[in-house]
């Protein structure tokens, strides 16, 4: 069964950092892009950023640019979302999500869609 | 960046009744449109990947359709698990972008 679970999150202050973990299982990792999307409370989704399965290909949203960096450890089957400079806008539930992988007429296909989600750790930003 | 717009923002339906979801891109995506339902205090769970594409144990009520910059999300005869906030997703330009979501609620 694929697991994803996500922990680190919390209370920090405005300027503050954090570093969030999601620990996968059930797959073998080492073969998925994986992401991160954040749910303001009430409000929709947003993505955040995207790792390839080697680190190779790395994107952000320009809302966190400069400030997240998210990173992968294969070995550990984990997912990283280091925060810096944390703002009260960043306040959100923060979901890993693995991206979606298919195969058709003997070729298999990773596409940037998310097929399995943690249950999400929330980050408050708040003095 | 890549706008994507769903509406209506909230459509009230009873049991049984079709439910017709529209997202329309700000300039075209092809056919790389993903559809995703959230219900309360849950993570969102993948419905629909390019455009018509079921996932994996969805059941055939649902339906998309589309391709550029108009998608439409069906579910032909509404079951009281359906009713949910649904949201698009675009693959087709980074940043990957959601539209603000539809909420499906009972009548």
């Amino acid at each position: 069964e694929v697991q994803l679970v996500e922990s680190g999150g919390g209370l920090v202050k405005p300027g503050g950092s954090l570093r969030l973990s999601c620990v996968a299982s059930g797959f073998t990792f080492s073969s998925y892009s994986m992401n991160w999307v954040r749910q303001a409370p009430g409000k929709g989704l947003e993505w955040v950023s995207s790792i390839s399965s080697s680190s190779s290909y790395i994107y952000y949203a320009d809302s966190v640019k400069g400030r997240f960096t998210i990173s992968r450890d294969n070995a550990k089957n984990s997912l990283y979302l280091q925060m810096n400079s944390l703002r009260a806008e960043d306040t959100a539930v923060y979901y890993c999500a693995r991206d979606f992988r298919y195969c058709s007429g003997g070729s298999c296909y990773s596409i940037e869609v998310f097929d399995y989600w943690g249950q999400g750790t929330l980050v408050t930003v708040s003095s | 960046e890549i706008v994507l717009t769903q509406s209506p923002a909230t459509l009230s339906l009873s049991p049984g009744e079709r439910a017709t979801l529209s997202c329309r891109a700000s300039q075209s995506v092809s056919r790389y449109l993903a559809w995703y339902q959230q219900k309360p205090g849950q993570a969102p769970s993948l419905l629909i990947y390019d455009a018509s594409n079921r996932a994996t144990g969805i059941p055939a009520r649902f339906s998309g359709s589309g391709s550029g910059t108009d998608f439409t999300l069906t579910i032909s005869s509404l079951e009281p698990e359906d009713f949910a906030v649904y949201y698009c997703q675009q693959r087709s330009n980074w940043p990957l972008t959601f539209g603000g979501g539809t909420k499906v609620e009972i009548k």
